[in-house]
């Protein structure tokens, strides 16, 4: 069966520092990737995806996140943070056959401090 | 482009009373539409996922039930609500390609 961990449930940045949220799955084969936001109270947003090709995929917002086979990871990454950026955010697998199916991560909170 | 709508937004029911949430999507037709339950450190949990009208397939047991009368509709509901109801009730649509867009969410809280 499919899964995902986010190992960070809680993560604090200064504004205008880097960042990266971790996600690691488990899938027989390459899945399909994803990273989704949620501010308070809202419905989720995509950030960005990865189906194939360059492991380097670029978003929404300036968020970019990389797919590492070997470490069965997708982590997203930004350079600069800003105070917008704070909210929660969901990594997610699904199958690449185009099952109905994605699995989501618990997400990662992200905190943004002056 | 496509839209999807969510109402409403937030709801207080008592427990044993019934349920009805209402997704309609926009821009689009016969998309894969899902129902999911987002509670505190838990992340998204499926509950209900369709193909097309009337067809619907359910991934978790439970007091819940859903149906989809017209192509663009999706309803979530209950005869008799429980207190682990409440939560975080979030609508989806899928159509060709893989990712899912959501709706704006309805919060339930049971008393």
């Amino acid at each position: 069966a499919q899964s995902v961990t986010q190992p960070d449930i809680h993560i604090t940045v200064s504004e205008g520092a880097s960042l990266e949220l971790r996600c690691n799955y488990s899938y027989g084969a390459t899945p399909y990737l994803f990273w989704y936001v949620q501010s308070p109270g809202q419905g989720l947003q995509l950030l960005l995806k990865y189906f194939s090709g360059d492991t380097l995929v670029q978003g929404i917002k300036g968020f970019e996140a990389e797919f590492k086979r070997s470490q069965s990871s997708f982590n997203l990454r930004k350079p600069s943070v800003h105070w917008s950026d704070a909210a929660e955010y969901f990594c997610a697998v699904g199958p690449p056959w185009g099952y109905q199916k994605v699995t989501f991560g618990t997400g990662t909170k992200l905190q943004v401090i002056p | 482009s496509q839209t999807i709508h969510q109402w409403p937004a937030t709801l207080v029911q008592p427990v044993g009373s019934p349920l009805s949430l209402e997704c309609t999507v926009e821009g689009t037709s016969n998309p894969n539409l899902y129902w999911y339950r987002q509670a505190a450190g838990r992340g998204l949990q499926l509950l209900f996922y369709s193909v097309g009208i009337g067809q619907i397939s359910s991934e978790v047991p439970q007091n819940l039930s859903a149906s989809r009368p017209q192509d663009r509709q999706f309803i979530l509901s209950s005869k008799k609500l429980l207190l682990s109801d409440s939560g975080f009730y979030l609508c989806a649509w899928r159509q060709g390609s893989y990712e899912q867009y959501f709706g704006p969410g309805t919060r339930l809280t049971v008393t």
